[in-house]
């Protein structure tokens, strides 16, 4: 099983439409981020979580908002979805500062 | 902020020829963590290769190999011997290891498609 899990795996949803992507893991991390990457931008952090009480904004959090409803588990929010959201989404999680992140296998979003 | 610069955007080479990747990046730190994370289509993000900024010895994994140069503030990906297998986007990162302030996790070059030629 994966380590961190992420679903769906792909959603094709219409502009103004709400819509929920969900993480979670089994790494016992603290650590939690929503990436979004669009070809040519690389990845870019959205929002960051160091435990349930502390979220962070991350480089582009409008539009975007998040949940961390235990320490497992980080969903990311669309309250009203714009075509220009459409994206390919990561989550990822963390130990100490000097390890890797480990990546979700991501949610391909594309809004209509 | 931190920025991470891929001045690449693509780049081809032939099977089982080397193939350097360059990236470069700004910071005020003197402490930091650089790593370079492959993408293939599988669009699953697997860590090549991590260097610890107060280490001077280049990293090393197998056929991979960093360039890493402090003061200048780069840090390039060697590949050795390519396969079609490394065909992917490859994407330079650099992690502070002080986080808050609205800063935390990796800031990311924007990748570079490295094309295997059979």
């Amino acid at each position: 099983d994966a380590d961190v899990t992420q679903t769906p795996r792909n959603r094709i949803t219409k502009t103004g439409k709400r819509i929920m992507l969900e993480c979670s893991q089994t790494k016992g991390h603290d650590r939690m981020y929503w990436y979004r990457q669009d070809p040519g931008l690389g990845l870019r952090l959205i929002y960051y979580s160091f435990d349930v009480k502390d979220i962070n904004k991350g480089e582009i959090s409008d539009g975007y908002s998040v949940s961390r409803q235990a320490q497992a588990k980080f969903s990311l929010s669309l309250e009203s979805a714009i075509p220009n959201q459409t994206a390919l989404y990561f989550c990822a999680t963390s130990g100490p500062v000097n390890e890797k992140l480990f990546f979700g296998s991501g949610t391909q979003l594309s809004v209509l | 902020a931190q920025t991470v610069t891929q001045s690449q955007p693509e780049m081809s080479v032939q099977e089982a020829e080397t193939v350097t990747l360059s990236c470069t990046y700004d910071t005020s730190e003197s402490d930091y963590y650089l790593f370079w994370y492959k993408q293939p289509p599988s669009r699953q993000m697997i860590l090549v290769i991590r260097q610890e900024a107060y280490k001077q010895q280049n990293a090393t994994e197998n056929r991979f190999s960093v360039n890493f140069q402090k003061a200048a503030k780069s840090f390039s990906l060697k590949i050795s011997d390519s396969q079609l297998g490394d065909a992917a986007m490859y994407f330079c990162a650099y992690r502070s290891p002080y986080s808050g302030g609205g800063a935390d996790g990796l800031t990311f070059g924007k990748g570079t498609h490295l094309i295997i030629q059979p």
